[in-house]
């Protein structure tokens, strides 16, 4: 199947410092990549959605100041949280499909994010 | 709105079977989602429906009633590595995954 990876799988950082996530597909060229948030015992929260050189498409809620995308290229996409605050420490995963019928997502491993 | 409901959490026996139920109202549908999800990972797919009946894969098969809005994942021969959360995800008219809380599905020896 395919394969997505995310880097780094974890990160720790300081509040008002900038993390960057990363998101590639590895074997296929992703059209579309969502980014996805989840807090402990709870559901995948959607942040975003990007489509390959166009701006992302942020869910009601979502800053998109503060959580900045990009999507340069079809096999990579970055998430930027900036100027972390504790209440941002979250596991982020990203997600990425073909275009076609029936296309299925898929997961990256996760970025457990902890702000200090 | 769009609601997907399924049980918080279910316990079930080693080597028994269990059935984790999914009832769903989206804006339009464009196929029904099951994933597996251990902590602290990202969740992993077992199944992809969008025509009514059952789709068996193994140990797991799900099954779908677009007319009643529902759908489950059976789960035979439960071993304790199926240990995990079980997450609905529906693909409503704008090909948007629309996801359940989960079920926390506990294996017992």
């Amino acid at each position: 199947g395919a394969v997505v990876s995310q880097h780094p799988s974890w990160v720790i950082c300081k509040s008002g410092t900038s993390v960057k996530i990363e998101c590639r597909s590895l074997d296929f060229q992703a059209t579309t990549m969502f980014w996805y948030r989840q807090f402990p015992k709870q559901s995948l929260m959607l942040m975003a959605t990007s489509n390959e050189g166009s701006k992302a498409t942020y869910e009601q809620g979502v800053e998109k100041d503060k959580f900045l995308i990009n999507h340069a290229s079809l096999t990579l996409s970055t998430l930027t949280v900036t100027s972390a605050h504790p209440e941002d420490s979250s596991f982020y995963i990203c997600s990425a499909k073909t275009s076609g019928d029936y296309n299925e997502q898929f997961f990256g491993p996760g970025t457990r994010l902890t702000v200090l | 709105g769009q609601n997907i409901d399924q049980p918080t959490e279910m316990t079930a026996t080693e080597g028994a079977i269990v059935q984790i139920n999914c009832t769903y109202q989206t804006s339009g549908f464009n196929g029904l989602f099951w994933y597996q999800q251990h902590a602290g990972e990202a969740p992993t797919f077992l199944s992809y429906n969008v025509l009514d009946g059952l789709e068996e894969k193994g140990r797991f098969s799900s099954f779908l009633s677009r007319s009643k809005g529902y759908s489950y994942l059976l789960l035979k021969e439960l071993q304790m590595k199926d240990s995990a959360s079980y997450l609905c995800a529906v693909r409503d008219s704008n090909y948007q995954l629309i996801w359940g809380a989960g079920t926390k599905l506990i294996i017992k020896p």
